[in-house]
């Protein structure tokens, strides 16, 4: 079974560009999560989906941080203009209805200059 | 809110075992998860433990939980130098956000 898959791996951008990272999570897994990583911590949750609905994204920065998971598999997390202090690792996380697990991607490394 | 505490360092020789400590303050978590980080690569589910369990082993992992003193703890059983990464404490209590709650990671750092 293939796990979470997160591209890119890697992006360095400038600061005021916009950058996009797409998750791709298990098969079957209904909720889908999206984690900050700043250096030296550990993550910290900014959205979860139930299939294509958004049931919490309180800690999601909506000025500059959007996303979406249509038709409930895939999902993108944007952010536009990006800041010096949104350099992080971005990680994806799938979880299959009634377990316990949450499983995660290899995350996206994102530098902004 | 929910703090979940862990040591940043604990240096180990090869072939000792490692015990990872970790404190946390929500009495509500249900679940408690150990995940390991190797360098540039994200997070890989070691173990969990479910909160009315006190013990749980698996090959060369022992988790023991002291749901009194909110204390969680991992073993690792003659430690190689492949174990060496970020040991990460997280719980979950449900509620609306359904994440986890992560502690700062301990890097275990192995010893020749």
């Amino acid at each position: 079974e293939a796990g979470v898959v997160q591209s890119p791996r890697y992006k360095i951008i400038e600061k005021k560009q916009p950058v996009a990272f797409w998750c791709n999570p298990i098969s079957g897994h209904n909720t889908l999560y999206w984690y900050l990583q700043n250096l030296g911590q550990g993550p910290e949750l900014l959205i979860r989906y139930e299939n294509e609905e958004a049931v919490d994204d309180s800690q999601l920065p909506k000025d500059r941080f959007s996303a979406e998971r249509l038709k409930g598999v895939d999902s993108t997390l944007k952010i536009q203009p990006a800041e010096l202090g949104d350099s992080a690792v971005y990680l994806c996380a799938s979880r299959k209805d009634y377990q316990e697990t949450q499983y995660f991607g290899p995350g996206t490394r994102l530098l902004v200059l | 809110g929910e703090d979940v505490e862990q040591s940043l360092f604990l240096s180990v020789r090869e072939g000792d075992s490692s015990v990872i400590n970790c404190t946390y303050t929500d009495s509500s978590s249900t679940y408690l998860y150990w995940y390991k980080q190797e360098p540039g690569a994200g997070l890989q589910l070691l173990t969990y433990i479910f909160s009315n369990m006190d013990m749980k082993q698996d090959q060369r992992l022992t988790v023991l939980l002291n749901k009194k003193d909110k204390h969680l703890s991992l073993r690792i059983a003659d430690t190689q130098t492949g174990d060496s990464a970020i040991y990460f404490c997280a719980e979950y209590s449900g509620g609306g956000a359904d994440g986890l709650t992560f502690g700062k990671g301990t890097h275990l750092i192995i010893q020749p």
